[in-house]
């Protein structure tokens, strides 16, 4: 089974500017994490999707928004960038059921590198 | 709310010894999961091994393994035998059951000798 994937793998953008990266989860899996990983703040939650719907959200400004299509695939997007912004965003997948109970094992996606200049 | 601490911002190992990093949480539910994930240099993050707060019994992967303690709020991973593909951050992570929002520590950097 191919793995998470994540597109694109590095981006740079200048401040102001929007970006928009996207998320294809394990084959099956339902449930869509974004994380947003920086030398100084560590991995911080950002959201999480299942079945196109948001069940939490970390506590990032609203300039950071996501969506889950029905083929589970996600994109998150960030508008109006600010140096601050560059970090690593990762994605994670986790199967879950019907219950949808998020304690399934999350398998991480290689990451997307932005760089905001 | 929830919070995950790791102490240890760096750990040195001699290859072929045992390590144990450590890991103390905090959380208000009583139904909760406990993981720990490593980071290479590649970046990829990959689960080590993961443990039901229901469980009593420490949860065991080859050579690594848990020291669960609940009431603690403990939740340490050791390393046997570590190997020079060992070498990566170490991050304890835990979600609440229905919560839905993973919580990372800030992660313990794990360094092993030749």
């Amino acid at each position: 089974k191919a793995g998470v994937t994540q597109t694109p793998r590095y981006l740079i953008k200048t401040r102001g500017q929007q970006v928009t990266l996207s998320c294809s989860p394990i084959s099956g899996h339902r449930s869509v994490s974004w994380y947003q990983q920086t030398p100084g703040q560590g991995l911080q939650f950002l959201f999480e999707y299942f079945s196109e719907t948001q069940r939490n959200k970390g506590n990032f400004p609203g300039r950071f928004s996501g969506r889950q299509f029905s083929n589970s695939r996600s994109e998150m997007n960030v508008s109006t960038l600010e140096l601050g912004d560059s970090a690593l965003y990762l994605c994670a997948s986790s199967l879950q059921g019907d219950a949808g109970t998020s304690t399934d094992t999350q398998y991480f996606g290689p990451g997307t590198r932005l760089t905001v200049l | 709310a929830q919070t995950v601490t790791q102490s240890q911002p760096e750990m040195s190992v001699q290859e072929a010894e045992t390590v144990t990093l450590s890991c103390t949480y905090d959380t208000s539910e009583s139904d909760y999961y406990l993981f720990w994930y490593k980071q290479p240099p590649s970046r990829q993050m990959i689960l080590v091994i993961r443990q039901e707060a229901y469980k009593q019994q420490n949860a065991t992967e080859n050579r690594f393994s848990v020291n669960f303690q609940k009431a603690a709020k403990s939740f340490s991973l050791k390393i046997s035998d570590s190997q020079l593909g060992d070498a990566a951050m170490y991050f304890c992570a835990c979600i609440n059951t229905g919560g839905f929002k993973t919580i990372f520590g800030a992660g313990t950097r794990l360094f092993v000798k030749a």
